[in-house]
């Protein structure tokens, strides 16, 4: 268990439609991060969150969005949804910033998302 | 940019032979290089991580890594595989402040384990 927990685990939803995953970072950690993995794609990052605050931008579609809230936890927003959004998507959290080994970033156990 | 390449997509081994899964990255600068593992309906899993200093890093459950500076390699090996060591295992590269922190995974290798 890495101490990062992610809700819901499974999300079975329609095309147009929109769904917010949520993640509780590890106790301690300010940094949240985002994943999609899918079959095509494989592992890509989406966007990065400290202490309240956007810090990164990866391949994440205008659809999409994030926020982190005062309690750190995080939520990413999935918008006019489409077939090809079906995917495994990871949160992780690490302490940043600091050199070393707090580095790490720690994954949940994922949000799985159908859309049909 | 960085990136990393996971040359074998699929690897066979025999339970108790050893394994090994190759790692080539691309980086600018030196590297943080990590290795993580993700069973089957499961999350993903660091088994070890290389920042600096010594180059063979020891992880979780029996494996190890080193790091070659002149390959742009980071493979990962165990002396002798279980069953339960099947899984998918990803390379990754990055963490570090110049890439804000965001980490590039390789396709990943799936491993079996025959009995």
């Amino acid at each position: 268990d890495s101490g990062v927990t992610q809700t819901p685990k499974h999300l079975i939803t329609a095309t147009g439609q929109r769904v917010t995953l949520r993640c509780s970072p590890r106790s301690g950690d300010l940094s949240v991060y985002w994943y999609q993995q899918s079959l095509d794609q494989g592992l890509q990052f989406l966007i990065h969150y400290y202490n309240g605050e956007e810090r990164a931008k990866g391949n994440i579609l205008e659809r999409f969005s994030a926020q982190q809230f005062p309690d750190l936890h995080s939520e990413l927003n999935l918008s006019s949804l489409e077939l090809g959004d079906s995917a495994l998507y990871f949160c992780a959290s690490s302490v940043e910033p600091s050199g070393g080994a707090t580095d790490t970033q720690y994954f949940g156990p994922g949000t799985r998302l159908t859309v049909l | 940019a960085q990136s990393v390449t996971q040359p074998d997509i699929h690897i066979t081994v025999s339970e108790g032979a050893s394994l090994e899964l190759r790692c080539n990255y691309s980086y600018g600068a030196t590297p943080y290089l990590f290795w993580y593992v993700q069973s089957p309906g499961q999350g993903l899993q660091l088994l070890l991580k290389y920042f600096s200093g010594d180059t063979l890093v020891q992880g979780i459950k029996g494996f190890e890594a080193e790091f070659k500076r002149s390959q742009s390699s980071f493979n990962l090996r165990k002396p002798s595989v279980h069953w339960s060591d099947a899984a998918e295992y990803f390379c990754a590269v990055g963490g570090t402040p110049s890439n804000d922190y965001k980490l590039s995974f390789g396709a990943g290798t799936t491993v079996t384990v025959r009995a």
